[in-house]
């Protein structure tokens, strides 16, 4: 079974410019998360999807940052304008269900995005 | 102060020795703890689950919670150079939404 699938690995872009993160969760997951995670700290959740509907964005910077999951499938992740401080990895990870701790939550390999 | 605490190490270990991995939280709700494991240029993959308090054990690795203390352990046995990553551990009030350490790095010398 494919695991999540994430793309592009890396990404260098100059300040003020956009940038989009793709996702494609495993097979039948319902739950879809996106986190970052700055170099030397744990991730952090910026969004979570159930289905298509968005039910946890409260720590997406929702100035800059916007989310969609048409069809409650695959999903993207865009920064518009990326800014210096944006440089992380963006990890993407999906579960069955969503809304039990004994659901586990597969990530991806992540994109890491450097803003110059 | 952050919820998770966790101290980033380095941990540097010879091969076959145990290795203890701790986290200290300040949020009394959190009921579920997990660790994860992290190889370098990956995303972190689940390695042990507890809900509430007690000891979990599966193969070299145990895991433990005291609430009482607000503590997490995480424990490997025998460790191998292939132990060597990230560890992360991440607690949730209701399995929906994770807080995560900073993570402890972990090297295992032949």
């Amino acid at each position: 079974e494919a695991g999540v699938v994430q793309s592009p690995r890396y990404k260098i872009i100059e300040k003020k410019q956009p940038v989009a993160f793709w996702c494609n969760p495993i097979s039948g997951h319902n739950t879809l998360y996106w986190y970052r995670q700055n170099l030397g700290q744990g991730p952090e959740l910026l969004i979570r999807y159930e289905n298509e509907e968005a039910v946890d964005d409260s720590q997406l910077p929702k100035d800059r940052f916007s989310a969609e999951r048409l069809k409650g499938v695959d999903s993207t992740l865009k920064i518009q304008p990326a800014e210096l401080g944006d440089s992380a990895v963006y990890l993407c990870a999906s579960s069955l269900y969503g809304g039990s701790g004994t659901d586990t939550q597969y990530f991806g390999p992540g994109t890491r995005l450097t803003v110059l | 102060q952050k919820e998770v605490e966790q101290d980033p190490g380095p941990l540097s270990v010879p091969e076959g020795a145990i290795v203890s991995l701790n986290c200290t939280y300040s949020n009394s709700a959190f009921q579920y703890f997990m660790w994860y494991r992290q190889y370098s240029r990956k995303g972190p993959e689940l390695l042990m689950y507890t809900y509430s308090s007690g000891n979990k054990e599966d193969g070299r690795f145990t895991a433990q919670v005291d609430k009482s203390s607000k503590y997490i352990s995480l424990f490997i046995r025998d460790s191998q150079p292939s132990d060597s990553a990230t560890y992360l551990c991440a607690m949730s009030v209701s399995g929906n939404q994770f807080y995560f350490g900073t993570g402890t790095s972990l090297t295992v010398i032949p």
